[in-house]
């Protein structure tokens, strides 16, 4: 099945910095690779997702690129705010099965100091 | 429109009880996952639904655990009898047609002393 790694596990930046989240993945069949982040005493929200078909997407200060020859993909955030500190997941869908199963990487603790 | 609803959102619970975690997806959502966070292994996938049918429980830890979805508006995940290393949070997820988003509810923490 799919292996999901995910670096750092923790990230500590200054207000305004950008940060950078990095994931491999292990089967080169998937094809979308969103990325989650959840705020303490919640569930994970999806904030930004990629498909195979392109390299890189961006939503305002988040980005994602993808490099499908390496299989890994990153999350980068411009101009930190500390309402960006919370846990951030990237996930890769197993794409041999129709139904999209979502496997995760083990999560990055994001903490943004004023 | 309501978000994915699960209840109980804390259960603490003896070693030995019966533990039943419910979830209501989101209207017109046709799969539904669910899932378990602890700091250790992260967000686990123990088994998920496609149109009310079991489509993968290779994640369930084992025959202690149990899910079942009898409509397109609700699953419950019953631990019987529970064990103080099922102590996690526990989420359901649901999604529409295709891989996509998924939606979470806000977990259910579960504490077996």
């Amino acid at each position: 099945g799919e292996n999901v790694e995910q670096h750092p596990s923790t990230l500590s930046v200054q207000e305004g910095d950008s940060a950078v989240i990095k994931c491999t993945y292990s089967d080169s069949a998937s094809n979308y690779f969103p990325w989650y982040k959840q705020e303490l005493g919640k569930g994970p929200q999806l904030i930004i997702d990629i498909r195979s078909n392109v390299g890189e997407k961006k939503d305002q200060r988040i980005a994602v690129t993808l490099n499908k020859t390496a299989k890994h993909f990153s999350l980068h955030i411009t101009e930190t705010q500390p309402e960006d500190s919370a846990v951030y997941f990237c996930a890769a869908s197993s794409a041999g099965t129709s139904y999209g199963k979502l496997t995760f990487g083990q999560g990055t603790i994001l903490t943004v100091h004023p | 429109d309501a978000g994915v609803i699960q209840s109980p959102r804390h259960e603490v619970t003896e070693m030995g009880q019966e533990v039943t975690l419910r979830c209501k997806p989101i209207s017109g959502h046709n799969s539904l996952f669910w899932y378990r966070q602890t700091m250790m292994r992260g967000l686990e996938l123990l088994i998920y639904f496609n149109n009310n049918v079991p489509i993968d429980d290779s994640g369930m830890p084992e025959d202690r655990f149990s899910a079942k979805m009898p409509n397109a508006s609700f699953s419950t995940l019953k631990i019987q009898p529970s064990e103080p290393r099922d102590s996690a949070v526990y989420f359901c997820a649901s999604r529409g047609q295709g891989p996509g988003e998924l939606f979470f509810g806000e977990g259910s923490r579960l504490t077996v002393l």
